[in-house]
């Protein structure tokens, strides 16, 4: 079955850097476009990233854009979020999740990383 | 950047009852809107895409529609483990895609 494994949270200091990991298995990851999404303390969900099944595009909300770095290793069916600059506003669950090869729906999802940043 | 303004904030019915919720768009998404179903403690789950598609092993009383600027879920007879925060989430006019703030549907 599809299968997304988080790793990478934990607490850092702001202005600190922190790289989030998803592994996937149970389909063809070099098919699919993958998403980052994260949703602080309460609050809904904040989409941030996407990358495209071919890296041939990735895209960025404006409150991650230059901090934030989106990338993908398929030969390790894994997928990244470098994360720069690191502020506590950006404390919150990480998750990652797939689309369909030519769509934008979250399809399946990670279970979720929580990030805190704070001194 | 399209708003998604969902309403109402909260739901409280009860079990057998009908759940309508509703999600408009500040400017048209076409059909291009999906709704998940976030549980305490859990990652969201798709229920709905294209704005009445049913994901894959979602139950039939889930149902979606809608276009342009107006969408609805409709639940048709709840079950007790319905409830959860339902998302609406647009994609047509991205970056970014942008999600609703949410609808808690509480069971009584």
């Amino acid at each position: 079955q599809v299968l997304l494994v988080q790793s990478g949270g934990g607490v850092v200091r702001p202005g600190g850097s922190l790289r989030l990991s998803c592994e996937a298995s149970g389909f063809n990851f070099a098919n699919r476009g993958m998403h980052w999404v994260r949703q602080a303390p309460g609050k809904g969900l904040e989409w941030l990233a996407y990358l495209r099944y071919d890296e041939s595009d990735r895209y960025y909300a404006d409150s991650v854009k230059g901090r934030f770095t989106i990338s993908r290793d398929s030969s390790k069916k894994t997928l990244f979020l470098q994360m720069n600059s690191l502020r506590p506003e950006d404390t919150a669950v990480y998750y990652c999740a797939r689309s369909p090869k030519w769509d934008l729906h979250l399809d399946s999802w990670g279970p979720g990383t929580l990030v805190i940043v704070s001194s | 950047e399209i708003v998604l303004t969902q309403s109402p904030a909260t739901l409280s019915l009860s079990p057998g009852e009908r759940a309508t919720l509703s999600c408009r768009a500040s400017q048209s998404v076409s059909h291009y809107l999906a709704w998940y179903q976030q549980k305490p403690g859990q990652a969201p789950r798709l229920l709905i895409y294209d704005a009445s598609h049913r994901a894959t092993g979602v139950p039939a009383r889930f149902s979606g529609s809608g276009s342009g600027t107006d969408f609805t879920l409709t639940i048709s007879s709840l079950e007790p483990e319905d409830c959860a925060v339902y998302y609406c989430q647009q994609r047509d006019n991205w970056p970014p895609i942008t999600f609703g703030q949410g609808t808690r549907l509480e069971i009584k």
